[in-house]
Formats: C-alpha cells, structure tokens, sequence
C-alpha cells in the first residue's frame, strides 16, 4: 500500500533554532518527492520538489534531503522564525505527478 | 502570472442540504484541476481530477460529485450533505514543469455540516 509517514506529529522549538522533520514513504514506483508548507486555514504552498537523481535541494533556510534507496526524507529548518509556525506536508508522486500521496504532516510552532 | 480562487471561504450548511463549491484558475490554458479533502490531523484525500472540459475522474466513492463547465472552472457539488462531508476542501492546478507534474493550491474552503 501507498504510504507516506511523518514524525514528529508536532514540534515546539523556539526562535532562532534549528529542526529537522522526517518523512518515510512506501510509494512505488517513485517519480518526485516533495515538501509543501500549509498554513492555518490556508492551501499548501510548495518548498522543494527533488526527483529520484536529486539527493538535496534547497530554498533559502529550508533544506530537504531525500534517501531514495531507504525511501526517507527530510526538511532542514535553519534559524527559525516565528512564521515558520505552519504544518510540513510530505508528498510523494508515484505516477508522473498526477496522483500524490500525502503525509498528515508534522505540526511546528515556533515560539519566542 | 497564474492564481487560483476559490469560494466561499468558509460555509456552514445543515444536513441534507446542497452543496456547490466552485474554483476558477485564471492565467493558464487546459490546467489539470483536482478537488482534495482534508480532516483534522489527516493527508489531504484526493476526491476528483479533470484533465478537461467534461472529463472528470472519481479517485473514492462518496455524497460528492464535480464538474467542469469551462476550461478553467471546477465545481464541487452534493444533493445532500452528511455530517461526514464536513472538512477543508482544496482546489488545485498543475502545470507539467520539466520531467515532474508541479501543483498548486487555491485558498481552501471550511466547510461544516451541522
């Protein structure tokens, strides 16, 4: 079965630290991974989208690393800010990117 | 550059009434268009996809159905509403960006049955 896994559920860490979020998937075959930053109230917005060849990719504090021989993943948050507050969303595309797999995401808050 | 709206923002609706949610993408041509669910504490649940005008596949039988009337308008509909249908809904477009399938999402609508 399809699944993608995140830890932790929630998080609180305070301002100017620094987070790691994991993501475990048992989608197969695999075309693209990605990690999307929702929120409160609000849609996803995407952070990183790293293919199978891709190992590392990031965007600005935000670094994703991504294991596609243990099919792990994760989201390096660098000297957090108070409006990192959001839930991390890990996606998983088996199928040329029309159909993904969401994680239930992990829950940061930030707090000063 | 593209955007995405839908509407309303929130609804509260009794059980047993209808329902009509509507998303329109503006800024791109025959966008794929998806409708999601999302319950508290869950990944968001793929309802419908449409690769065009008319064509809509069902990803899970459900109370809901959707439409596409135009190229870039996508609408979420109930007869009737079951308290299970409450959550937050999300329309999305996707664009193919090189070798993978780039989506993005509009606002979200809270939808409560009572």
């Amino acid at each position: 079965k399809n699944q993608v896994e995140q830890s932790p559920q929630s998080l609180i860490i305070l301002e100017g630290k620094n987070c790691t979020l994991q993501c475990n998937y048992t989608v197969s075959p695999f075309s693209n991974l990605r990690w999307y930053k929702q929120d409160t109230g609000r849609g996803p917005v995407s952070l990183t989208i790293m293919t199978f060849s891709e190992n590392t990719k990031s965007n600005g504090r935000y670094t994703a690393t991504l294991d596609a021989d243990t099919k792990q993943s994760s989201l390096h948050i660098t000297a957090s800010q108070l409006s990192d507050s959001a839930s991390y969303i890990c996606v998983v595309s088996g199928e040329y990117g029309n159909k993904l797999v969401f994680g239930a995401g992990t829950i940061l808050r930030v707090k000063s | 550059s593209q955007t995405i709206h839908q509407w309303p923002a929130t609804l509260v609706q009794p059980v047993g009434s209808p329902l009509s949610l509507e998303c329109t993408v503006e800024g791109t041509s025959n966008p794929n268009l998806y409708w999601y669910r999302q319950a508290a504490g869950r990944g968001l649940q793929l309802l419908f996809y449409s690769v065009g005008i008319g064509q809509i596949s069902s990803e899970v039988p459900q109370n809901l159905s959707a439409s596409r009337p135009q190229d870039r308008q996508f609408i979420l509909s109930s007869k009737k509403l079951l308290l299970s249908d409450s959550g937050f809904y999300l329309c999305a477009w996707s664009v193919q960006l090189g070798s993978y399938n780039e989506q993005f999402f509009g606002p979200g609508t809270r939808l409560t049955v009572l």
